[in-house]
């Protein structure tokens, strides 16, 4: 697709259990993002790759959270047991070059936690 | 606390109206950029303002950097239905996007 494609777009868990997001980027873009935006917020960054490096995972809120690029194209997004605080969407944005500018978002997917 | 703070927090007006929203920060950016995300959507970059007092023009929407690199504001000339949505300023700082809350902008017809 032309665009960045993120899976499943909507995603109900209950409390404990664990969940993955996928996020497919444009191909051919090194960059990688992920972001948190609560209701009512703007998006808050939670990790970066570049290729398949992580490089900066500052941003992730506890060591429940854990994200991977194995080969530099596809992301996961691991959250385990899942809480209620949790719930969020969750975007993911990618970018042709090494700089953050120019960032081209997916649609996100909506978690929530019961 | 947010580090970029735009205001105002909605913003509801008729169609053919004309508006500003505002993005203030203490803290001094390279660069702004301005966002448009429709529900269900992602955020869609509008436009990136890199030089102190830079204007730049989108059709009717006219986006100024502060000369400080502090502030940006988002005006709008006779809004319409289409331009409904929210509005995020977001700078760099390292490795990330530090993005405003937004201000939620309803044009009715």
């Amino acid at each position: 697709g032309a665009g960045v494609s993120q899976s499943p777009r909507y995603k109900v868990a209950k409390r404990g259990q664990d969940v993955a997001l996928r996020c497919d980027p444009i191909s051919g873009h090194v960059s990688l993002f992920w972001y948190q935006q609560a209701l009512g917020q703007g998006p808050e960054f939670l990790t970066y790759f570049q290729n398949e490096a992580q490089l900066d995972k500052s941003g992730l809120p506890s060591d429940r959270f854990f994200a991977e690029r194995p080969e530099g194209s596809v992301s996961t997004l691991k959250i385990q047991r899942t809480q209620q605080e949790d719930s969020a969407v969750y975007l993911c944005a990618s970018s042709l070059g090494l700089a953050i500018y120019e960032q081209y978002f997916g649609p996100g997917t909506r978690l929530t936690v019961t | 606390t947010q580090l970029l703070e735009q205001s105002p927090q909605f913003l509801s007006i008729q169609e053919g109206e004309n508006l500003t929203v505002y993005c203030n920060s203490s803290s001094v950016f390279s660069s702004l950029q301005w966002y448009r995300q429709e529900p269900g959507e992602g955020p869609v970059l509008l436009v990136t303002v890199v030089t102190g007092g830079e204007v730049k023009k989108l059709k009717r929407l006219t986006f100024q950097f502060g000369d400080a690199r502090k502030d940006s504001s988002l005006h709008i000339t006779a809004a319409q239905p289409g331009d409904t949505g929210l509005y995020l300023c977001a700078g760099p700082s390292g490795n990330d996007m530090r993005f405003g809350a937004g201000t939620r902008l309803t044009v009715k017809p």
